[in-house]
């Protein structure tokens, strides 16, 4: 089983509706949890960072963590053509170890 | 303020070459890490320094991987020789504290090895 597992897509999602990104992960002793956008041929940027239950707001961006079912998800309100790009999952195993990464979901968003 | 910065953008080289990938962290972040992403293998952390000190290398996947971080402000990753299975793009990313929350990555380099 790997240790951060996403849908590789591509998720198409019209203009307007809700994207809905998904990731689980293997290890239930992970503590902090992070959504990456990586555009085409660019560097990845944090959008998103989350380490407790429940839901956390940011904008048109909501994640959600649910550590007994080690999955974590975020949601794109609103979604624009600008969110088009590959979303990155990651989880911080421990305090003081490194970040896994996920492959990552293609998400292209149709005007 | 800058961000991450990498140095070159675009490497190519031929196989056998060695080739220096370079790094400065954003300013006032303790932590850096060297990354190597590909198609096949997404996004995989090569080594990660905290306070210049290497804390895990366990992701250098041969001997020809070697990095340094003589200070806190500069790092490098270096492959020699080089093969045409290391064509990837590298990325630099720097985060603050000891662990290794919200990192800040670096725009990349992007090396071909023919």
């Amino acid at each position: 089983q790997k240790e951060v597992e996403q849908n590789s897509g591509p998720l198409s999602v019209p203009e307007g509706a809700i994207a809905s990104l998904n990731c689980t992960y293997s290890d239930r002793v992970s503590q902090s949890f992070f959504w990456y956008r990586q555009y085409s041929g660019k560097s990845p940027e944090l959008i998103m960072s989350i380490y407790s239950n429940g839901d956390k707001e940011d904008g048109r961006f909501t994640a959600q963590l649910n550590k007994a079912s080690q999955y974590v998800s975020l949601l794109i309100r609103d979604s624009q053509p600008s969110d088009s790009a590959t979303y990155l999952c990651a989880v911080n195993k421990r305090r003081d170890d490194k970040i896994i990464f996920g492959k990552g979901t293609r998400l292209h968003i149709l005007p | 303020d800058a961000g991450v910065i990498q140095s070159p953008r675009h490497e190519v080289t031929e196989m056998g070459q060695e080739v220096t990938l370079r790094c400065k962290p954003i300013s006032g972040h303790n932590s850096l890490f060297w990354y190597r992403q590909t198609m096949m293998r997404g996004l995989e952390l090569l080594i990660y320094f905290n306070n210049n000190v290497p804390i895990d290398d366990s992701g250098m996947p041969e001997d020809r991987f070697s990095a340094k971080m003589p200070n806190a402000s500069f790092s490098t990753l270096k492959i020699q020789p080089s093969e045409p299975r290391d064509s990837a793009v590298y990325f630099c990313a720097s985060s603050y504290g000891t662990d290794p929350y919200e990192q800040y990555f670096g725009p990349g380099t992007r090396l071909t090895v023919t």
